[in-house]
């Protein structure tokens, strides 16, 4: 069965601080690897995306890496802001349909 | 502003009655969804519709009624809930088979 599993489950950090969010994935075969984040209220906004070819991809102040042959995935965020409070989730693609994690709840406090 | 717009935000409904959520899309894609969010649990996908025809049926009770009368617009029909179908409802769309989806803002769903 295609799972996606994603840990932690919710995490608190200090403003400033940096984190690391995990997702391990056992879908086969493999087309691509998204992370999306979902404000509160809102619906789900893709940050990046991870082929089979690339290790590590950046957008900002968000860093995903992606090591297709253990099936792992991180996305970690430097420097945190208040606003990447969110839920992110983490969806892989395995070319006819997308499994979907069951995402990581951030809190960034002051 | 994603491209995708949800109606309504939030809707409060009784078991027997019959309401409609509304989605649109400006964005030109072929591929639209109905997915249902609930707490601590995965997305789940409920329909999926291809060039305004439906391609993909995920074993949802027929009290969820979808309809597609062209590429840019999605309904989802509701009738007779149940208190466990309360969520957040999330259209998506995109250009065309499972690669990025745009969603809308959901529409939160309360039975009573």
């Amino acid at each position: 069965k295609n799972q996606v599993e994603q840990s932690p489950q919710s995490l608190i950090i200090l403003e400033g601080k940096n984190c690391t969010l995990q997702c391990n994935y056992t879908v086969s075969p493999f087309s691509n690897l998204r992370w999306y984040k979902q404000d509160t209220g809102r619906g789900p906004v893709s940050l990046t995306i991870m082929t089979f070819s690339e290790n590590t991809k950046s957008n900002g102040r968000y860093t995903a890496t992606l090591d297709a042959d253990t099936k792992q995935s991180s996305l970690h965020i430097t420097a945190s802001q208040l606003s990447d409070s969110a839920s992110y989730i983490c969806v892989v693609n395995s070319g006819y349909a997308l499994n979907f994690g069951k995402g990581t709840s951030l809190l960034v406090t002051p | 502003e994603t491209g995708v717009t949800q109606t309504p935000r939030h809707l409060v409904m009784g078991m027997t009655n019959k309401k409609s959520l509304k989605c649109e899309q400006h964005l030109g894609h072929n591929a639209m969804y109905w997915y249902k969010q609930s707490a601590k649990k995965p997305l789940e996908l409920m329909f999926v519709y291809n060039f305004k025809e439906q391609t993909e049926n995920n074993s949802v009770p027929s009290r969820f009624s979808p309809e597609c009368p062209n590429s840019s617009h999605l309904f989802l029909h509701l009738h007779t809930l149940q208190p466990e179908d309360s969520a957040l409802y999330l259209c998506a769309s995109s250009p065309v088979g499972p690669g990025e989806l745009f969603f809308g803002e959901g529409s939160r769903l309360t039975v009573l």
